[in-house]
């Protein structure tokens, strides 16, 4: 139980293009949903929290138009990476509250070129 | 502000016990967690203790908390070379909504 998937798992994309990368808990509600970064051979960095029908909550240094999080269901968030450049290149993972327990995607792996 | 500090590497054999150590600084987190990312891949939850435990057994798994000096550890059974991995230590923040802080990470390496 309390799985959590991503899609894509890869994407190439062009500079100046946005993607969208979605987060879904697949047996389970989750009113909370969180989005991280992770650049190599380092921890985790939150970027916003995700909360079912209201406005993400950005951490600091997070700029909100170019990350745009939309939560429209208690099963999916999406992140979307806006007018993405090569300093945007990184692995994103998501993760979904069940209770008092953070369940991870799998991450996606975004390369701007 | 709240950190989490953690030894980044550990070397241990196989078959041996590996023993992975925390320090955090909030007296207030409410849960700790062990989470292993393989390369590659996302962060799969291990286990976790309540603060108000001392100790928490899971088959190979043992963690140990103690709350008075901050520290948490993870100690892994008979380590196979599968355990090879990043080890995340993680404190909640409590509140609504949970939000976790993270330790470096301890990338544990098993030699045959």
């Amino acid at each position: 139980g309390a799985v959590v998937s991503q899609h894509p798992s890869w994407v190439i994309c062009k500079s100046g293009t946005s993607v969208k990368i979605e987060c879904r808990s697949l047996d389970f509600q989750a009113t909370t949903m969180f989005w991280y970064r992770q650049f190599p051979k380092q921890s985790l960095m939150l970027m916003a929290t995700s909360n079912e029908g209201s406005k993400a909550t950005y951490e600091q240094g997070v700029e909100k138009d170019k990350f745009l999080i939309n939560h429209a269901s208690l099963t999916l968030s999406t992140l979307t990476v806006t007018s993405a450049h090569p300093e945007d290149s990184s692995f994103y993972i998501c993760s979904a509250r069940l209770t008092e327990t953070q369940y991870f995607g799998p991450g996606t792996r975004l390369l701007v070129l | 502000g709240e950190d989490v500090e953690q030894s980044l590497f550990l070397s241990v054999r196989e078959g041996d016990s590996s023993v992975i150590n925390c320090t955090y600084t909030d007296s207030s987190s409410t849960y700790l967690y062990w989470y292993k990312q393989e390369p590659g891949a996302g962060l799969q939850l291990l286990t976790y203790i309540f603060s108000n435990m001392d100790m928490k057994q899971d088959q190979r798994l043992t963690v140990l908390l103690n709350k008075k000096d901050k520290h948490l550890s993870l100690r892994i059974a008979d380590t196979q070379t599968g355990d090879s991995a990043i080890y995340f230590c993680a404190e909640s923040l409590g509140g609504s909504q949970g939000n976790l802080i993270f330790g470096k990470g301890t990338k544990l390496s098993v030699k045959p």
